[in-house]
């Protein structure tokens, strides 16, 4: 299976500030990765799509970028909701795997 | 807008079969695929399967031997069963359909297994 490595596991910045969260995968993937926001008590939420398109209800503040095995999700001018976890997966082969998450905190 | 429920047991015990259902509004379940994840403190979001095409389906290797998913178009809703539970199973599972990513989610039901 492919493994989704995400770093740091914890990221500490402030609001207001430029987050740059990470993810590899194990082998290519091409761009067949998603990012997910997921809220205490909630189920996660799609975030990016393929990479790097925005789902529907996310603002420009939130971006993806890469291909093959390196991805980026980067999060400007954070505000306080922002504040959560953040899961990568990969849907380019079965079984589909997610990486363990990196929590934003204050 | 679609929406998934998940409903079935709170508490299996050890040894005995894990059935959840996931009944879907707003999209005929007759198209994309759809799909179970569950997520523990110990493991993260964990990938347990997905149907489509009216009753194809690929499962996690590491769940294979005991898992299997099933679909109702009657009904529209789709079905794990999970066979041979242990605490290790005890998760929050979450149904989701699957476009590009998995777009819409269920809210997710507690499993706990437990004797």
């Amino acid at each position: 299976e492919i493994v989704m490595t995400q770093s740091p596991a914890t990221l500490s910045v402030s609001p207001g500030e430029r987050a740059t969260l990470s993810c590899r995968s194990s082998q290519s993937i091409t761009t067949n990765l998603a990012w997910y926001q997921q809220k205490p008590g909630q189920p996660p939420r799609l975030l990016i799509y393929t990479a790097s398109t925005r789902a529907t209800g996310f603002p420009a503040r939130f971006s993806g970028s890469g291909s093959g095995t390196e991805f980026t999700l980067t999060i400007t001018s954070l505000q306080s909701e922002d504040f959560v976890v953040y899961y990568c997966q990969q849907y380019d082969k079965w079984p589909y795997t997610f990486g363990q998450g990196t929590k934003l905190e204050i | 807008q679609v929406q998934l429920q998940e409903s079935g047991p709170g508490l299996v015990r050890p040894s005995e079969t894990l059935s959840l259902t996931c009944s879907v509004s707003g999209d005929s379940i007759s198209s994309y695929f759809w799909n179970w994840i569950r997520q523990s403190p110990g493991k993260g979001l964990e990938w347990i399967g997905c149907i489509y095409n009216r009753g194809n389906t690929n499962y996690n290797p590491s769940l294979k031997s005991r898992v299997s998913i099933s679909v109702d178009t009657s009904k529209n809703q789709f079905s794990l069963n999970l066979r041979s539970v242990t605490a290790a199973d005890t998760a929050i599972y979450f149904c989701a359909r699957e476009t590009l990513g998995l777009d819409s989610w269920g809210r997710g039901t507690l499993v706990a297994v437990s004797s």
